[in-house]
């Protein structure tokens, strides 16, 4: 079946970068673009993006633009999504989901089980 | 600050009926665009419920139904269970800097 696993949870000190992975299984991994979302405490579910597995291409929305790097290794069929420069507000668990259509335009399903990231001096 | 208005909470007695409505704009859901809904559970995957407004994906129960009127859509939950206490969340594209993809700030559903 189509599965997303990510990695697990980390714990940063403000100023320092995160990398969460996100290991896609049962479908063709470049066949569709992967999406990462998160949640911060508290708060509603916010996209950070899109990367598309195949020709690696990314965007992002203005607020994540100078901080987040999404790549992907094709060989190991996963996904990748670095935010650098953390500080407090970025505490958050973050998600990848998959497009259900070959173009970022689809909904999103599946979704990863999440992946903690806390930011603490 | 969501772009899409939701209800903090919503709450109603197992067996009734309880809607939760995702109110928008002209810039999304105003647009002509599709609303997707989707379930939290804690400790669990983010689930879709209902895509392009109103479809159910196979497995999920036909007492999740969805429609969308306007710059409006709505989630309905009909004879509620136990287990359907959970966060719900709506989706859509928005055509500002937010965008394209937008979510409700999440409801909180409590079975009574």
């Amino acid at each position: 079946q189509v599965q997303l696993v990510q990695s697990g949870a980390e714990v940063k000190k403000p100023g320092a970068s995160v990398k969460v992975s996100c290991k896609a299984s049962g479908y063709t991994f470049t066949g569709y673009y992967m999406h990462w979302v998160r949640q911060a405490p508290g708060q509603g579910l916010e996209w950070m993006g899109w990367i598309n597995p195949n020709s690696g291409g990314t965007y992002c929305p203005q607020n994540f633009q100078d901080r987040v790097t999404m790549t992907r290794d094709t060989s190991i069929t996963t996904a990748y999504m670095e935010l650098s420069s953390l500080t407090s507000d970025d505490t958050a668990l973050y998600y990848c989901a998959r497009s259900i259509t070959p173009d970022p335009w689809g909904w999103f399903d599946p979704w990863g089980q999440g992946s903690l990231v806390t930011v603490s001096s | 600050q969501s772009v899409l208005t939701q209800p903090p909470s919503v709450s109603g007695a197992p067996g009734q009926r309880v809607t939760i409505s995702c109110t928008g704009s002209s810039s999304n859901i105003g647009a002509g665009y599709d609303v997707h809904w989707y379930q939290l559970l804690p400790g669990t995957a983010p689930k879709l419920l209902i895509y392009a407004n109103r479809k159910r994906p196979a497995g999920v129960s036909d007492r999740f139904s969805g429609s969308k009127s306007g710059t409006s859509a709505s989630l309905a939950i009909s004879g509620l269970q136990a287990e359907d206490e959970a966060d719900y969340y709506c989706q859509s594209y928005d055509t500002t800097l937010s965008g394209p993809w937008v979510f409700g700030g999440g409801t909180k559903l409590t079975v009574l």
